[in-house]
């Protein structure tokens, strides 16, 4: 059955330095997702992307993030400075598309920044 | 400020029996209602959607929806140890052509043998 992957499955940084979150979708989906989670709360919409360029995002989606679709497979998350406070499990989703088509999450990354 | 309100729990209940998990939200534009399963350190896992009215089942899982008390709910019957995680509700709203979810912080469920 496909399904969303991602790397890393942990990521360790120091404050300041740039990461780099990547996902592979599941191939045929068209609609793409980052989520965050920070340790004991909430799951948090960041931003969504669609035909290679971002459909909507948060407010906790600031210009220390971006993302991209570098190639035909790929979407990553890109944090700029990293702070104390993105230390969090990031989720990629992606779906077909629609109202009522399902979004399909992947693993997660977890950083933590030190 | 939209709002998905879940008790947080712990909820307990023995093997076998019904657990109920309830859910209200703020935005009455709300289109698409979702239960999601999350373990412990892993990633969530939708196990029902439901859009109109009523009563939607599927196996031992029964999702029921109230849009007028703006109302969301989970039924798992023949509870057994392998539910025990957070239950997140998730109501989404259109997005482009797509929807975004807004979550609540979850109910823990633990089901004891």
């Amino acid at each position: 059955e496909p399904e969303v992957t991602q790397t890393p499955s942990h990521q360790v940084t120091q404050m300041g330095q740039e990461v780099i979150l990547r996902c592979v979708p599941i191939s045929n989906h068209l609609y793409f997702y980052w989520y965050r989670q920070i340790l004991g709360q909430k799951v948090e919409f960041l931003v969504s992307f669609y035909n290679n360029e971002i459909s909507e995002k948060s407010e906790i989606f600031d210009d220390q993030f971006s993302v991209e679709r570098p190639d035909g497979s790929n979407f990553t998350l890109k944090i700029r400075s990293t702070k104390l406070e993105d230390s969090a499990m990031y989720f990629c989703a992606s779906s077909e598309g629609g109202t009522q088509e399902t979004q399909y999450f992947g693993p997660g990354t977890r950083l933590l920044v030190l | 400020q939209k709002e998905v309100e879940q008790n947080s729990g712990p909820l307990s209940v023995p093997e076998g029996a019904i657990a109920s998990l309830n859910c209200t939200y703020s935005d009455r534009g709300s289109q698409s209602f979702f239960w999601y399963r999350q373990y412990s350190g892993k990633s969530p896992e939708l196990i029902m959607f439901i859009y109109s009215n009523g009563d939607k089942e599927d196996g031992r899982f029964t999702a029921q929806l109230n849009k007028a008390s703006q109302y969301v709910s989970l039924l798992i019957r023949d509870s057994q140890p392998s539910d025990s995680a957070t239950y997140l509700c998730a109501v989404g709203r259109a997005s482009g052509g797509s929807y975004i979810p807004t979550f609540g912080r979850g109910t823990s469920l633990i089901v004891h043998p």
